[in-house]
């Protein structure tokens, strides 16, 4: 079962432009959201987490809003910059349970 | 200090065959987590172990088995290979009791 969904493939901007990339879970039990950053041929990078108890966190340019009611959140990204491109995952966890994953959104920021 | 490092990187093998990959955590990491990424996929959780014992176990079939040693290294067997098993295994570790995983480079293994 897809417990966390991210629902947009790809997603493209301009340079210098906000990306905005969203992601929805289904289990209230998620209580820390995460999002990771993956280049191709290297393992996924961490880049910012949110807990539950928060519904904004900020770190430079990117901030996570989370939305409980919603069980939404969405990631950030200001200005995007060329090298912000990559495969992003959004992951959700609760009381040391395995974490699950997005399918993942394809950011491309154009210069 | 060293990330998580995972060997081989690349690997190809055939039908029916078995492969064994091999996770080192972070230095002082005890918890190590098995994903497998396929196009499409996201990550799919395989197992976690902690202590050398299985503590989460995610919904593949048995043929997909792991095992931790005692300085936290962890192997991932995968026995009578189909095609697709074809993906990027991916190895993360995490201080116990904490969320934030860190991944190692993953090993692509392709089956013919």
């Amino acid at each position: 079962d897809q417990q966390v969904k991210q629902n947009s493939p790809s997603l493209s901007v301009q340079e210098g432009r906000i990306s905005i990339l969203n992601c929805d879970y289904t289990n209230s039990m998620f209580d820390y959201f995460l999002w990771y950053k993956k280049y191709p041929a290297e393992g996924p990078t961490f880049l910012i987490s949110i807990s539950s108890i928060k519904d904004k966190n900020e770190d430079g340019r990117f901030t996570v809003f989370l939305n409980k009611s919603a069980k939404h959140l969405s990631l950030h990204i200001v200005p995007s910059q060329p090298g912000d491109s990559a495969v992003y995952f959004c992951a959700a966890t609760y009381n040391n349970n395995d974490m699950r994953f997005g399918a993942g959104t394809r950011l491309t920021v154009k210069p | 200090k060293a990330g998580v490092t995972q060997t081989p990187r690349y690997l190809i093998k055939t039908r029916g065959q078995q492969v064994t990959l091999s996770c080192s955590p972070i230095s002082g990491h005890r918890s190590v987590s098995w994903y497998q990424q396929t196009p499409g996929q996201g990550l799919q959780f395989l197992f976690e172990y902690f202590s050398e014992t299985q503590r989460n176990k995610g919904n593949f079939p048995g043929r997909f088995s792991g095992r931790q040693f005692s300085n936290s290294r962890s192997e991932m067997n995968v026995s009578t290979l189909e095609l697709g098993d074809s993906a990027l295994y991916l190895c993360a570790s995490r201080f116990w009791g904490t969320d934030t995983q860190y991944f190692g480079p993953g090993t692509r293994l392709t089956v013919l």
